[in-house]
Order: C-alpha cells, then sequence, then structure tokens
C-alpha cells in the first residue's frame, strides 16, 4: 500500500515570501502525483498534477512543483505568496496499476499574513 | 455547470443512529469515492466504486455501507457501529477518459455531528 507525508503541518508566510512544501511518496510502483488545495469555505480543487514527461510541471496561480523519482518527492513551490494563497495543501499519490485509491498527505495549512 | 452535489451540508445525529448522506453528480464519471476528513489527519478513504452495481472497501469501511445503484448517485449510510463518525465526510468522482483522467473532483462535503 501507498503512504504520503507531507513535512510541515502549520506554515505561516508573509505576502512576498517563497514557499516550498514538501511531500513524499512510499509505493513501489509508478504513480500519478497531484497536489489540492482547499481555499476557506470552497472546494477541494485540483492544483497541478503530474503524470509523465518533464519533472517540472505548473499549476495555477504560480504555483510549480518537481517530481524527483529518486527521492520519492513531489515538492510544492511558489516564489511569491500572496494573501489570497491563505489555504489547506494536499498531496496525493495514485498508482497507475490500481488507479481506484488515491492516497492523501495528512495536509498543510498555509497562513500568509498581509 | 457540472458537479458534485452533496446533502445535506450539516447534520446532527443521536448516539446509535444510522445517517446517510447523499452524493450525487452530473458529470458522467464512472468512478466514485467517499473521503473522511479528520483535522490533521488528511482524508482517508472510506469506500469507492469504479462502475455501477459495483463497490469497495477503502481503508476505513468499518461502520459505513454504501449503495450504487445509479452512475450519478453514491449514498453513504454512517451506522451506530461507527464509534467515531463525527467527522466531514467529503465525496468525489473521478473520469478515467481525456486530458482529465485521474483527477478526483470533490464536493461541499458534508459535516456530520454526533450529539
Amino acid at each position: 500500500a501507498q503512504s504520503v507525508s507531507q513535512h510541515n503541518h502549520h506554515v505561516i508566510l508573509s505576502e512576498a515570501a517563497s514557499l516550498e512544501l514538501g511531500c513524499n511518496y512510499s509505493y513501489g510502483g509508478t504513480v500519478n502525483l497531484f497536489w489540492y488545495v482547499q481555499y476557506p469555505g470552497q472546494h477541494l480543487q485540483l492544483l497541478l498534477k503530474y503524470f509523465s514527461g518533464d519533472p517540472l510541471v505548473k499549476g495555477i496561480k504560480g504555483f510549480e512543483a518537481e517530481f524527483i523519482k529518486s527521492k520519492f518527492s513531489f515538492n510544492l513551490r511558489k516564489p511569491s505568496v500572496q494573501w489570497s494563497d491563505t489555504a489547506e495543501y494536499f498531496c496525493a499519490v495514485t498508482p497507475r496499476t490500481n488507479a481506484g485509491k488515491s492516497t492523501f498527505g495528512d495536509g498543510t495549512t498555509l497562513t500568509v499574513k498581509p | 455547470d457540472g458537479g458534485i452535489t452533496q446533502s445535506p451540508k450539516y447534520l446532527f445525529r443521536k448516539e446509535g443512529q444510522n445517517v446517510t448522506l447523499s452524493c450525487e453528480q452530473n458529470l458522467n464519471h464512472d468512478a466514485m469515492y467517499w473521503y473522511r476528513q479528520d483535522p490533521g489527519q488528511g482524508l482517508r478513504l472510506i469506500y469507492y466504486s469504479q462502475i455501477v452495481n459495483d463497490f469497495q472497501k477503502g481503508d476505513i469501511a468499518e461502520g459505513y455501507s454504501v449503495s450504487r445503484e445509479k452512475k450519478e448517485s453514491f449514498p453513504l449510510t454512517v451506522t451506530s457501529a461507527q464509534k467515531n463518525p463525527t467527522a466531514f465526510y467529503l465525496c468525489a468522482s473521478r473520469d478515467w477518459r481525456g486530458s482529465g483522467a485521474n483527477v478526483l473532483t470533490f464536493g461541499a462535503g458534508s459535516r456530520l455531528t454526533v450529539l
């Protein structure tokens, strides 16, 4: 079975600071990787995804993530955060062999101070 | 607009009562899922269904039951056997086809409180 570990439970930043949220997964086979975001009062929604190809993927609102296969990592980055980025962020993994079961990390709550 | 509708948004239940949470989607997605979200624990999979009339247990299925009689509907029953049912429940669906393949679409959630 796969597992996902997010390194930070709560991150507090000032506007314009850079962001990096760590995500590591454990699984012996090939996976699809995702970051989902839950803004206050809104549905959980896709931020970005990696299926194959270029390991650096770009998502909405200036976010990007890099897949490092050797480290089983898929860290989320943003060069300059805004107050509107305050949200909860979830890393998720779906094995290619069993696309039915996505496993989520515990989530990271990001608070951006104006 | 296509999406997932969960109801009720808030629900209060007395101990010992069963309660059913509704999940309806008009996205024509084949697969549907139920997750439970607790603070600091992320999302944990309760049940999922990849096709009508078929479903599988997820990681925390004990005390829950589901049915999938129609493609668009995947109701979840929280039974009295669930020892700690107070939680936020999320329904999701997935399209296997096209560029959206493998991406989950989520409903707004149902918050269940057991009194």
